[in-house]
């Protein structure tokens, strides 16, 4: 089945240790997004890529940033991890920005767990 | 405010009972999206919804454009139903790529 895949499920890291999230999709959609949720919060919006086209949210820390080898994979990277940056990320895509040809498909999530 | 209000934020109900979740919007939307979310799960789309209903099983989503309101309703709800669904528009403001989220209604449904 066409699907998003985040890898780990679960991440433990030390704090301060760079950990990298992995995101991939067998859609080929030309958008794929990165959300941080915290404890009973919204999920908030990092960064997206439109195809290799890098768009940050203006308040996004500098210590995420991201990387899109190819139109599958996507990458969350976490230079120096603190404990506030404990919490679920999810991986979306969509065929278009704003989802408007079929939505959104987002993957299962990775906890992640500073130390 | 939030641009996207769902009500109510908790919901309790016996297995079988018909259920209503209310969002409002008060931007304009190329769509509205229903979520939904285990506890310390990933987020499933339910529907996404520019104009009229949709169903899928027992789960039925309509819009009113012009009164900007949305409904998701679970017929015959099940244990299994027990989840956050979330309410979320595309397509508002400046920022037509971003997902605004509403804060979600927490659903358990008792057997």
């Amino acid at each position: 089945d066409a699907m998003v895949i985040q890898n780990p499920r679960y991440q433990v890291t030390q704090f301060g240790k760079p950990v990298t999230l992995s995101c991939s999709q067998t859609l080929n959609h030309n958008v794929m997004y990165w959300y941080q949720q915290k404890s009973s919060q919204a999920p908030k919006l990092l960064f997206h890529y439109y195809d290799k086209d890098f768009n940050n949210e203006a308040d996004t820390p500098d210590n995420f940033q991201s990387r899109r080898p190819n139109t599958s994979f996507c990458f969350l990277d976490i230079r120096s991890p603190g404990l506030g940056d404990a919490a679920m990320y999810l991986c979306a895509t969509s065929r278009d920005r704003g989802g408007r040809l079929g939505g959104y498909t987002f993957g299962s999530g990775t906890r992640l767990t500073v130390v | 405010k939030n641009e996207v209000e769902q009500s109510p934020q908790n919901l309790t109900a016996q297995e079988g009972e018909f259920i209503t979740i209310n969002c409002s919007y008060s931007v304009g939307i190329s769509a509205l999206h229903w979520l939904q979310q285990h506890p310390g799960g990933g987020i499933v789309s339910l529907f996404m919804l520019s104009s009229g209903k949709k169903k899928h099983g027992r789960l039925i989503a309509t819009i009113n454009i012009q009164e900007k309101h949305s409904s998701l309703h679970i017929t015959a709800s099940h244990p299994r139903d027990s989840a956050v669904y979330i309410c979320a528009a595309s397509g508002g403001g400046g920022s037509n790529y971003k997902l605004t989220f509403g804060k979600g209604t927490l659903l358990t449904v008792n057997p």
